[in-house]
């Protein structure tokens, strides 16, 4: 069975720009979550999706954004980056909404200039 | 708040020299303790789940135990490809959102 897929893996952009990823959960996994990694604060949680709907959301600000769609891909847009933003970006999931455990994809590294 | 620390931050290892990994954790109803592997620059990879205390999962060298206020990853007789970061994440009853701890960086020096 493949595994979750993500796409770009490596990103680079400028700040003020936007940004749009994307994840391929595995095959039959309807919620999909995405984290921002980074090594001063290590795996913080964005968001969480579950047939099309966001159902959790963290601490981060409007700038970051997610959607599902009917397949059970999702994509997370950051607008206005900034340099903070830099940061490995991953996507986790899971067979349904709270279950417990998730399988994240490699990641795409976005490196904000 | 959920709180999850693992120890130590880092831990360096002869191959063959055997050493545990923690995970304390203080949250209200443990619904799940997960352990993952990162290797540098990739994603998580998932090695166990616990659920009750008592509970213990094995996996080639690696094996995982959870008590009611910790977990830990046995690491026998370990080989330098098992160098890596791992991280400990907690499930608890009111959250769908698992909260992760920092990590321990194991390097297993040939």
């Amino acid at each position: 069975k493949a595994g979750v897929t993500q796409t770009p893996r490596y990103l680079i952009k400028t700040r003020g720009q936007q940004v749009t990823l994307s994840c391929s959960p595995i095959s039959g996994h309807r919620s999909v979550s995405w984290y921002q990694q980074t090594p001063g604060q290590g795996l913080q949680f964005l968001f969480e999706y579950f047939s099309e709907t966001q159902r959790n959301k963290g601490n981060f600000p409007g700038r970051f954004s997610g959607r599902q769609f009917s397949n059970s891909r999702s994509e997370m847009n950051v607008s206005t980056l900034e340099l903070g933003d830099s940061a490995l970006y991953l996507c986790a999931s899971s067979l349904t909404q709270g279950t417990d455990t998730q399988y994240f994809g490699p990641g795409t590294r976005l490196t904000v200039l | 708040e959920d709180q999850v620390t693992q120890s130590p931050e880092a831990l360096r290892l002869q191959e063959g020299e055997s050493s545990s990994l923690n995970c304390s954790y203080t949250v209200s109803g443990l619904r799940g303790l997960f352990w993952y592997r990162q290797d540098p620059g990739k994603g998580p990879e998932f090695l166990f789940t616990l659920y009750s205390a008592g509970e213990e999962k094995e996996k080639e060298r690696l094996k995982a135990t959870l008590t009611k206020k910790e977990s830990f990853l046995h690491i026998t007789a370990p080989k330098p490809e098992d160098s890596a970061t791992y991280l400990c994440a907690v499930l608890t009853g009111g959250s769908y959102i698992p909260t992760f701890g920092r990590g321990t960086s194991l390097i297993v020096h040939p």
